[in-house]
Parts: C-alpha cells; structure tokens; sequence
C-alpha cells in the first residue's frame, strides 16, 4: 500500500514547549526507526523498535526524547522542554525485520517532519 | 569507531556524464550496503543495495560496486540526468540484529544541462 508517512510535515514550536511527531510505518513491516537529519548533516539513528521486543533506545540524545510503538503500528517521538538545538528534520523509516530469514532489511523512509525551535 | 564516510561532500557533472560516487565504510563486520538519494525537502529514497557476498550489483542506469578488500563503495550513474541531481547517501548494516543503519554525510550531486 501507501509508504512511511509522518505528521505533520513542519512544526514551529517556543523553546520548552513539547512536541509529538507521529510516524505511520508501511503495513507489513514490523521493525520501525527514527532519525533525526540536522541541516546538511548525515542521518542520525535515535530510536528503533521490532515488534513486541524492548526498542533500542540508544541513539536518543537526551532523556528529553521519547518514543512509543502502539499496537506494533504508529509510532509517536515525543520531545519534552524543547531547545533550539533540537531543530531538525526528523525521518521514521520501516522495514521487515533483519532476523527474517531471506527478508529484506531495507528501510524505507518517510518525507520527515522539519521542526524549528524558536 | 564505526563510521561512513563520502571521499567528497559535491559532485558537479554534466548531463550525459557517468557519475560514480564514492562511500567508505570502517566496519569489517558490516553485510549489507544500501544507497539512498535525497531530494530537497524529501525522505531518503532507496536505490540499490547490495550484500557483503557480493562485489558489483546493477540496476536500471545504476551499479553499486563493493571492494571489501578496502571497505570501499561505490554507486555509478550511467547517462547522468538533470533529475539526478540530490544528495547521495551510502550506509551499511553492521551485522547484527535489529541494529540501525549507520549513514554517511552524503554527496551533494549536481547535474547541469
């Protein structure tokens, strides 16, 4: 069906303000990830979770970054107490898992959510 | 540690050119290889990818070629076109599980009629 889609596509927000990105992964994948693209910068790998396992939390920045997985479907980032470094585009990207054996892992990615702290 | 990495961030070609693109890569242990274009103001698209028992793999004008000898990738654009002009990602997956792509920094590609 449809690919990644992300809401909303920009986001203006005040510092410390929260913000909630939401990510609608491909139907059928199961493993889903966030990234976060600062401006002409490579991705950066934040979160990643595969069904009912624990997520891997080890690329979120700070204990200000969140994420949840409901239903093994959409997925929401949350950030807490924005600041201005936080500015960026953020990409969920999802894929079959690795471990399935003759699957492929290849992630495909949504537009992003461009979010400006002002 | 382990990174990607572009031997240059700009490409400037004209159209009709071959354009090959280059990505090296420091972890030995890493199998799969995917590249990505991304235009402004989009999500990275997927290219092609290619698996570490493999060393060439082509597409439609598109070939991706893997040195594992010198942990060296590459992607080659036959007939470049102007709507080729992005910025070109490598990244490689480090072998295990469920672990995240490691992306590069990206090469600006520019495609001038």
């Amino acid at each position: 069906g449809a690919g990644v889609s992300q809401s909303p596509s920009n986001k203006v927000t005040e510092k410390g303000k929260d913000v909630e990105l939401r990510c609608d992964p491909i139907s059928g994948h199961t493993a889903l990830y966030w990234y976060r693209q600062s401006l002409g910068q490579g991705l950066e790998f934040l979160i990643y979770f595969q069904g009912n396992s624990a997520p891997d939390k080890s690329g979120l920045p700070s204990d200000r970054f969140s994420a949840e997985r409901t239903g093994g479907s959409v997925s929401t980032l949350t950030i807490q107490r924005t600041q201005q470094e936080d500015s960026a585009v953020y990409l969920c990207a999802s894929s079959f898992p690795r471990s399935q054996r003759g699957a492929r892992e290849t992630q495909y990615f949504g537009p992003g959510t461009r979010l400006l702290v002002l | 540690g382990e990174s990607v990495g572009l031997h240059l961030p700009t490409l400037s070609v004209q159209e009709g050119d071959n354009s090959i693109i280059n990505c090296a890569y420091s972890n030995s242990a890493s199998d799969y290889f995917i590249w990505y274009k991304q235009e402004s103001g989009k999500g990275p698209q997927f290219i092609i990818d290619i698996r570490s028992n493999m060393d060439k793999r082509q597409g439609q004008r598109v070939t991706v070629l893997l040195n594992k000898t010198v942990k060296h990738l590459s992607l080659q654009i036959a007939a470049t076109q102007p709507g080729d002009s992005a910025v070109y990602f490598c990244a490689e997956s480090p072998g295990q599980a469920g672990t995240a792509l490691i992306f590069g920094k990206g090469t600006t590609l520019s495609v001038s009629s």
